[in-house]
């Protein structure tokens, strides 16, 4: 079982380029998700999708964009990437509450921006 | 805006001896709460979910309690071994959203 698949699982990049972050999920969830994590801060929710075709900020949006291409997929984009942005990120999935709501992880994305 | 909080923020034990990890929310309207184990490099594996309307869940070793009245949770790991040894986070659900705490990692020695 694949779960979630998050690709590329390591980048580096310089301040300004851009890259896309691409997620996907073959448990037919309808909820997605796009955490941060960084050291002594837990995960911080930078967007999610509720459902196909909806995305809602999270915590910590600013300088991402989404895109939830259908429902197995939902991509995040950095379009201007900031040494801020280095962090490891994670997409996941579940059913909405107040169904089940279990969180499922994929294995992670690092990201350094030089 | 919810608050999650894990104390101690480190543990580290001698093989055998149970595990006692808190966790504590700030606001008790919540859909659920679940725990996460998390290995260095590594993504988070949910161990326990437990739904608002239950008391506790229960997975082999692992035991977790919720009170939502006094916003806690406690997971308990009996008799621990070296394979143990990782972070672990509890996340609250409110609506769609998760709110994380930062985590204790926990070391087991043999």
């Amino acid at each position: 079982n694949a779960g979630v698949t998050q690709t590329p699982k390591f980048q580096v990049l310089k301040t300004g380029q851009s890259m896309t972050l691409q997620c996907a999920q073959d448990m037919n969830h309808n909820s997605m998700y796009w955490y941060r994590q960084d050291p002594g801060m837990g995960l911080r929710l930078i967007y999610y999708s509720a459902s196909e075709g909806t995305t809602d900020k999270g915590e910590v949006p600013n300088g991402y964009n989404v895109s939830r291409l259908n429902k197995r997929e939902f991509s995040l984009r950095l379009e201007s990437a900031a040494p801020s942005q280095t962090s490891v990120y994670f997409c996941a999935s579940s059913e909405p509450q107040p169904n089940t709501g279990e969180l499922f992880f994929g294995e992670g994305s690092r990201l350094t921006v030089l | 805006k919810q608050e999650v909080t894990q104390i101690p923020a480190a543990l580290s034990v001698p093989e055998g001896e149970n595990l006692v990890l808190n966790c504590s929310f700030t606001d008790s309207a919540i859909y659920n709460l679940q725990w996460f184990r998390q290995d260095p490099g590594k993504g988070l594996t949910s161990l326990l979910l437990i739904q608002s309307s239950q008391r506790e869940q229960t997975s082999g070793r692992l035991n977790a309690s919720l009170d939502k009245s006094s916003g806690r949770s406690t997971l308990y790991i009996a008799a621990s071994q070296p394979g143990d040894s990782a972070t672990y986070l509890c996340a609250v659900g409110n609506d769609y959203k998760l709110s994380f705490g930062a985590g204790t990692t926990v070391t087991v020695r043999a």
